[in-house]
């Protein structure tokens, strides 16, 4: 089944410890995103990667990184979560850039104390 | 940059009724406009788009318009159902930044029977 996994579906950590946010796919896209959700502001995008090796800042990439080594994996990463990132996460893949359908995963809902 | 804002923030109708959910767009640029569902506990899914050299677009109860001039454009349910009630989510993304897609907040649809 064609589909973007997320890892883990809920995760509560504290203030300072790394964490990290996996995802993948199993459709052999070249485009990858992460979007972050919070109440009355949608969806904004966090990084997002159009191929192995190459990624590139969203409109929210403060406080995140991303790697792309695989084709298939795009895992977010937080160094040192604070409160402000507590919010609901999905990862995103295409075909090719955005003018193709994006699929998204079930999303990671991260609390931050 | 682009803005897209969507309104209603939430709608409530009749089983059998119309629903209509609109968004304007800021950049006279934007050629790209999909539609994304999004059901409790999942993440959004494409359900029509369109693109600038249509006005109107069909799939069987679900419509998508397109005024260029006044720069918005609307998704249209017609004799909708319980099973329609979800976020539903517009979205934008301009010729010259394919790699982007700037998001609506949101229009939380409940349909009750």
């Amino acid at each position: 089944e064609a589909q973007v996994t997320q890892n883990p579906r809920y995760l509560i950590t504290v203030t300072g410890k790394k964490l990290t946010v996996t995802c993948s796919q199993n459709m052999n896209h070249e485009y990858m995103s992460w979007y972050r959700q919070d109440p009355g502001l949608g969806l904004r995008q966090i990084y997002y990667s159009m191929n192995v090796e190459v990624t590139d800042k969203g409109d929210v990439p403060e406080g995140y990184k991303v790697s792309r080594k695989e084709k298939r994996n795009f895992p977010l990463i937080l160094e040192s979560p604070s409160p402000n990132q507590t919010s609901l996460y999905f990862c995103a893949s295409s075909f090719d850039r955005i003018n193709s359908p994006l699929h998204f995963g079930n999303g990671t809902r991260l609390t931050v104390t | 940059g682009e803005n897209v804002e969507q309104h209603p923030s939430t709608l409530s109708v009749q089983e059998g009724d119309s629903a209509v959910i609109k968004c304007t767009y800021s950049d006279s640029a934007s050629n790209y406009f999909p539609w994304y569902k999004q059901e409790l506990g999942k993440g959004p899914q494409l359900i029509i788009d369109i693109r600038s050299n249509v006005g109107e677009k069909k799939d069987q109860r679900i419509a998508v318009t397109l005024n260029k001039t006044a720069k918005h454009f609307s998704l249209h349910i017609t004799e909708t159902q319980p099973e329609d009630s979800a976020v539903y989510f517009c979205a934008a993304s301009t010729i010259y930044n394919t790699d982007k897609l700037i998001f609506g907040t949101g229009t939380r649809l409940q349909v009750f029977p």
